[in-house]
């Protein structure tokens, strides 16, 4: 079955690590995205990728990091930079031509301890 | 750029009752509005969406219209049910830009 498949489910960051989270597609879809989303909040775009080897950020991109080596992945990195990073983090592929929707990944919850 | 503003932040209804969500947006040029749905602990699910050239769509008990005079769109669930509770999102895009806005989300609470 095609999907998007982000790991791990929980992670949890000590003050001044980085971590990563991973991202897979094998939708063949070329754009991905990473979302923040906080306690009863609206999700806001931290990075975007719409082709290999080019991204973008978006709304939240201060102490994250991400890389677009593969079409099939687009790890997130947050950075001991990032001073608040407690959240739900999603990951999204999005489709071709008229299919503009969205496929979500289960989402990491990030905690700091 | 694009504002989406998404009614109600909460509803709370009796199963089988109907229920609606209500969003607006801004800029007159999108013509793509998906709508989302996030059960507790996961990543959001597309449910249907609908093209700026169409008014309403249908699928068994979800239907959305669109209003692009007036830039609305609402989501319609008929015969709620209780694993009808979850987080809504209407998200609104410009053909071609590819990233939508979201709204804020809307907790339906379904009552058995």
């Amino acid at each position: 079955d095609g999907g998007i498949t982000q790991s791990p489910k929980y992670l949890f960051r000590k003050e001044g690590q980085n971590v990563t989270l991973s991202c897979e597609q094998n939708l063949n879809h070329d754009a991905m995205y990473w979302y923040r989303q906080d306690p009863g909040q609206g999700l806001r775009l931290i990075y975007y990728s719409q082709i290999v080897n080019d991204f973008q950020k978006g709304d939240i991109a201060e102490g994250y990091s991400v890389s677009r080596e593969k079409k099939e992945s687009f790890p997130l990195t947050v950075t001991s930079a990032q001073k608040n990073p407690t959240a739900f983090y999603l990951c999204a592929s999005q489709g071709p031509g008229e299919d503009y929707g969205y496929t979500f990944g289960s989402g990491t919850r990030l905690t700091v301890v | 750029g694009e504002n989406v503003e998404q009614h109600p932040s909460t509803l709370s209804v009796q199963e089988g009752d109907s229920a609606v969500i209500k969003c607006t947006y801004s800029d007159s040029a999108s013509n793509y509005f998906p709508w989302y749905k996030q059960e507790l602990g996961k990543g959001p699910q597309l449910i249907i969406d609908i093209r700026s050239n169409v008014g309403e769509k249908k699928d068994q008990r979800i239907a959305v219209t669109l209003n692009k005079t007036a830039k609305h769109f609402s989501l319609h669930i008929t015969e709620t049910q209780p694993e009808d509770s979850a987080v809504y999102f209407c998200t609104a895009s410009i053909g071609g830009s590819y990233i939508p806005t979201f709204g804020r989300g809307t907790s339906l609470i379904v009552h058995p």
